[in-house]
């Protein structure tokens, strides 16, 4: 069974650029979640998705959006990128009946 | 505000021995518990889960759940240098969502 995937691996972006990621979830699963983790720092959360609508957000600014797809793919937008938005982004899928999250391999972004 | 609470660490435990980790949590009515392993610069790796109280064994790793405690912990025996990361606790509160703990750092000491 294919894990969940991330696209890119590396993304660098002048500040004030915007940043688009993408995560396709493990198969069967309607849930996917969208994680900041800046360097040596816990995982904060983002953005929650499930079967296509914004289930809830974490405590960032409206600059950090995203959607989801009927195929339940989604991606991540992040607008008019700072330097403090370098970190690795995860996203996690899920099917949410028991709660547990698989994560894909994550994005590393470097605003610069 | 609900919270899962975990010692940063980092928590050094010599090669052969049993590696302890704690986690406790404050919402009463969590159902389900994960124990997940992030290496430096990697993404988090689930590798235990608990629904009920007790204990659960998985090879060299032992998830106990205590819920009139709260607490949740995850000893691994015969720790190996390669068991050195950061362990991540989760509780799945009643919204559907992973509430994380912030991690221990655990360091295998050959």
């Amino acid at each position: 069974e294919a894990g969940v995937t991330q696209s890119p691996t590396h993304l660098i972006k002048p500040r004030g650029q915007q940043a688009t990621l993408r995560c396709s979830p493990i198969s069967g699963h309607t849930s996917v979640y969208w994680y900041q983790q800046a360097l040596g720092l816990g995982l904060q959360f983002l953005l929650w998705y499930d079967e296509g609508e914004e289930r809830n957000r974490g405590n960032f600014p409206p600059r950090f959006s995203g959607r989801q797809f009927p195929n339940y793919s989604s991606e991540l937008n992040v607008n008019a990128l700072e330097l403090e938005d370098s970190a690795l982004y995860l996203c996690a899928s899920s099917s949410h009946r028991r709660g547990e999250q698989y994560f894909g391999p994550g994005t590393r972004l470097t605003v610069t | 505000q609900k919270e899962v609470e975990q010692n940063s660490g980092p928590l050094s435990v010599p090669e052969g021995a049993i590696a302890s980790l704690n986690c406790t949590y404050s919402d009463r009515g969590s159902q389900s518990f994960f124990w997940y392993r992030q290496y430096s610069g990697k993404s988090p790796e689930l590798i235990m889960f608990i629904y009920s109280n007790g204990d659960k064994e998985d090879g060299r790793f032992t998830a106990q759940l205590n819920k009139a405690s709260q607490y949740v912990s995850l000893l691994i025996r015969d720790s190996q240098p390669s068991d050195s990361a950061t362990y991540l606790c989760a509780v799945h509160g009643s919204n559907y969502q992973l509430i994380w703990g912030a991690g221990t750092k655990l360091i295998i000491k050959p």
